[in-house]
């Protein structure tokens, strides 16, 4: 069966500090992979999707990035944060068949 | 345990048909709920509700929410066949910046 993972759980971070969450797949090949935030008070928004290794979409302009250096692995970065980075992030993945999104357990960033 | 309950799991109906999606959920702490449309890639929000009784609107696609019941309708008037997607419903607790997402249905519109 296929499982997501994704972290840290929580991470606590001074502002102009980098970022790193990481994700990982298994038990699947050539997924889609997401990276979505939730800021408070706001529903998901789609920050990056990747289709394939080397593959990446922005869906909207930040200090964010993302890579994805395997096929089953998607990591979000930031070089310096900023206070408005704080927000649930979001992993998730699906086939390219539309099936279901499966998303990760989540990260809770709190940038201070 | 938050729990969010979509029904049906899926559904089939023919271009032009009018159909309604249900979203039940327990949850405590409740701030809103929401709605997604899931198609090859991405879920595309469609909409937040957080008062009961207010519908909102976008052309075809309405929703409503209950918050006495604690359930969710969403209506697709007139549908097409790109209306044929996944519909997922979460519901977002106070506090918590967290969501709980129901399982979706999956709607197959046929021409």
């Amino acid at each position: 069966s296929q499982t997501i993972h994704q972290w840290p759980a929580t991470l606590v971070q001074p502002v102009g500090s980098p970022l790193s969450l990481e994700c990982t797949v298994e038990g699947t090949s050539n997924p889609n992979l997401y990276w979505y935030r939730q800021a408070a008070g706001r529903g998901l928004q789609l920050l990056f999707y990747s289709v394939g290794i080397g593959q990446i979409s922005s869906e909207v302009p930040q200090n964010l990035s993302a890579s994805r250096p395997q096929d089953r692995q998607f990591i979000l970065s930031s070089k310096k944060l900023l206070l408005s980075d704080s927000g649930f992030y979001l992993c998730a993945w699906n086939q390219e068949s539309g099936n279901t999104i499966y998303f990760g357990e989540g990260s809770w960033l709190t940038v201070v | 345990e938050d729990k969010v309950v979509q029904s049906p799991l899926s559904l089939v109906v023919h271009e032009g048909d009018t159909v309604t999606l249900n979203c039940s959920y327990e949850v405590t702490n409740f701030r809103s709920l929401l709605w997604y449309k899931q198609e090859k890639k991405a879920p595309t929000f469609l909409f937040m509700l957080t008062s009961s009784g207010i519908e909102k609107k976008s052309g075809r696609l309405s929703s409503i929410l209950d918050k006495k019941e604690l359930f969710s309708i969403l209506n697709i008037r007139a549908t097409q066949t790109g209306d044929s997607a996944i519909y997922l419903c979460a519901v977002e607790a106070r506090g918590y910046s967290t969501l709980t997402f129901g399982k979706g249905t999956m709607l197959l519109v046929s021409p």
